[in-house]
């Protein structure tokens, strides 16, 4: 059983359309973070949201840590096919516990 | 720097044969996580470490799995004997410690055991 489970799993839209990516768990973390991870590569940190309630914007990607830090979303405006890619969100517990979602995978059709 | 170092980047055995796969931390970083990716499973942590000692290794899937972190510089994922169900990505990352930090993931080990 995953402790963060991730919707929807599999993405495919045009370029120029918008999306929105959940994370959710019935676990309290610390903190949250976003990772995306490119074929043959590891995943590389985007953000990290800490306070309950936190809105992070990269560029285009807006992320938001839920109120009761239980769950997170990840949201891309106007997506290009540089954002393709598995997208990962990992729960941080005390302890340097570092709990994976499922991924979403994105394909940005140009 | 040059990030978290993996060898080999793919490699292919037979059922039956050991599989050691390495892993060089950031310098300076004191934890070193072990994950292994599958389709069907995603992102799963096997072990970490801590200042070298081992943690948490109730990810190990069995036995057949072992790890070690003889120094800070080097840690090894050894499978004997491999079966072709350990077919997936293994990732090592490394974690400075400070809060709020990420991990830093190496470009992984493609393992197939045929």
């Amino acid at each position: 059983t995953q402790l963060l489970e991730q919707s929807p799993q599999f993405l495919s839209i045009q370029e120029g359309e918008n999306l929105t990516v959940y994370c959710n768990s019935s676990s309290v973390f610390s903190s949250l973070q976003w990772y995306r991870q490119e074929p043959g590569e590891g995943p590389v940190l985007l953000v990290t949201v800490v306070t309950g309630g936190e809105v992070k914007k990269l560029k285009r990607l807006t992320f938001q840590f839920g109120d009761a830090r239980k769950d997170s979303s990840l949201h891309i405006t106007a997506a290009q096919p540089g954002d393709t890619g598995l997208y990962l969100c990992a729960g941080e517990r005390t302890g340097n516990q570092f709990y994976f979602g499922t991924g979403t995978s994105l394909t940005v059709i140009p | 720097d040059a990030g978290v170092i993996q060898s080999p980047r793919h490699e292919v055995t037979e059922m039956g044969q050991e599989v050691t796969l390495r892993c060089k931390p950031i310098s300076g970083h004191n934890s070193l996580f072990w994950y292994r990716q599958t389709m069907m499973r995603g992102l799963e942590l096997l072990i970490y470490f801590n200042n070298n000692v081992p943690i948490d290794d109730s990810g190990m899937p069995e036995d057949r799995f072992s790890a070690k972190m003889p120094n800070a510089s080097f840690s090894t994922l050894k499978i004997q004997p491999s079966e072709p169900r350990d077919s997936a990505v293994y990732f090592c990352a490394s974690f400075s410690g400070a809060r709020y930090s990420p991990l830093h993931f190496g470009n992984g080990t493609r393992l197939t055991v045929t």
